[in-house]
């Protein structure tokens, strides 16, 4: 099983700064099978990339998705108010999906 | 709308059973394939299983593997789960969410609260 982690934990950030949130896989993975997801309390997960760097419908391009095998990166250029929520990477190369542990980006 | 919406939650004995359901609407949902996910409340999100279009090709996480069954019915734009054996630690919301094949789950439903506990 493809385990991923996420780095770091906690991001405290001013809105308007840049926002470079890590995912690294155990196994290289495919790109074209890589998201990403936020999450707001009290919500359900939204998509905002897949295939490693395409933004979903709907998604403002301050969001942007990077990365190949092993090494992923999610960044947003410039924080908005609604963008402090919980981030996590997600795998779908292989039969068995998984998610990493989560990135909270939160208000410093 | 596209939607997804899960109902049949609840409180349930250790090794007892429950059925959830996810009525999809807005879509044609015989091109997608199907996910549940479920998440413990303010933990992280943990992949459950998925079905593809015609349900010839599913899979489970280890942890519901022989638990867990996850069904479709086309005709009436529904996906299932059906978990058997319940334990103390499959407490916890369940979302279904529907993806192209291999892509981004791109629509979740609000989910669904499973609670076992004696």
């Amino acid at each position: 099983e493809i385990v991923l982690t996420q780095s770091p934990g906690t991001l405290s950030l001013s809105p308007g700064e840049r926002a470079t949130l890590s995912c690294r896989a155990s196994q290289s993975i495919n790109s074209r099978y890589f998201a990403w997801y936020q999450q707001k309390p009290g919500q359900a997960p939204r998509l905002l990339i897949d295939a490693a760097s395409r933004r979903a419908t709907g998604i403002p391009d301050r969001f942007s998705g990077s990365g190949s095998g092993t090494d992923f990166t999610l960044t947003i250029s410039r924080l908005e108010p609604e963008d402090f929520a919980v981030y996590y990477c997600q795998q779908y190369d292989r039969s068995i999906f998984t998610f990493g542990p989560g990135t909270k980006v939160e208000i410093k | 709308e596209v939607q997804l919406v899960e109902s049949g939650g609840g409180l349930v004995q250790p090794g007892g059973s429950l059925r959830l359901s996810c009525a999809a609407s807005g879509f044609t949902f015989t091109t997608y394939w199907m996910h549940w996910v479920r998440q413990v409340p303010g933990k992280g999100l943990v992949w459950v299983s998925r079905m593809n279009v015609d349900g010839s090709t599913i899979t489970y996480a280890d942890s519901v593997k022989g638990r867990y069954t996850i069904s479709r019915d086309n005709a009436k734009n529904m996906l299932y789960l059906q978990m058997d054996s319940l334990r103390v630690d499959d407490t916890a919301v369940y979302y279904c969410a529907r993806s192209p094949a291999w892509g981004g789950m791109d629509v979740w439903g609000q989910g669904t609260t499973v609670t076992v506990s004696s």
